[in-house]
């Protein structure tokens, strides 16, 4: 069965830094390009990057390059993200996901002071 | 960017209705549609990929299709099941965008 499971997330303070995780299994991890999807709690869905399965290339939104930063540890089968100087707006459910089938269960982050 | 305008945001059906909701590209995106069902507090499941292509273990009720630079997910008749967000994806250039998505609900 596969399963993507994510962890990391919780209530942050405006400017702090967070790191989410993602675990895989029940398919070959380092076959898939990966990325991170956030939802808003208005339910707006944002693709916010991804990378390569061999983690040799990386690709952003353009808002979002310079705060957060994908990266994958295949012998570990799992997928990060690091988020600084976090913002109210990042507010959302982060998911990670192959962008096809294979979807985490989400995980809440809640930046408030 | 590649602009992924979503219609309609809300819509309210009958069982048995026939469904159809529509996103347009800005951009040409060829078939690099990919149509997400969400359900309550679930994860988005792929339903359509290749704009057309029926994943494995959706119902046939569920079809896709193209027509110019719109896109369209069509209901054949409405189920309670089918109750859902609906999201459409464009795959054909970075960055990657969603549409604004479309609560569907049972009249």
């Amino acid at each position: 069965e596969v399963q993507l499971v994510e962890s990391g997330g919780g209530l942050v303070q405006p400017g702090a830094s967070l790191k989410l995780s993602c675990v895989a299994s029940g398919f070959t991890f380092s076959d898939y390009w990966m990325s991170w999807v956030r939802q808003t709690p208005g339910k707006t869905m944002e693709w916010i990057g991804d990378i390569k399965y061999d983690g040799s290339y990386t690709n952003y939104a353009p808002s979002l390059k310079n705060r957060f930063t994908i990266s994958r540890d295949n012998a570990k089968s799992t997928l990060y993200l690091q988020m600084s100087n976090v913002r109210s707006e990042d507010t959302a459910t982060y998911y990670c996901t192959s962008i096809g089938a294979y979807w985490g269960q989400g995980t809440l982050v809640t930046v408030s002071s | 960017d590649i602009q992924m305008t979503q219609s309609p945001s809300s819509l309210s059906a009958s069982l048995g209705d026939r469904v159809t909701i529509t996103c347009r590209a800005s951009q040409d995106i060829g078939n690099y549609l990919t149509w997400f069902q969400q359900k309550p507090g679930k994860s988005p499941r792929r339903m359509i990929y290749g704009a057309t292509n029926l994943e494995d273990g959706v119902p046939s009720r569920f079809s896709g299709s193209r027509s110019g630079s719109d896109y369209s997910l069509t209901i054949s008749s409405l189920e309670s099941e089918d109750v859902a967000d609906y999201h459409c994806l464009q795959s054909i250039q970075y960055p990657l965008t969603f549409g604004s998505g479309t609560k569907l609900e049972i009249k």
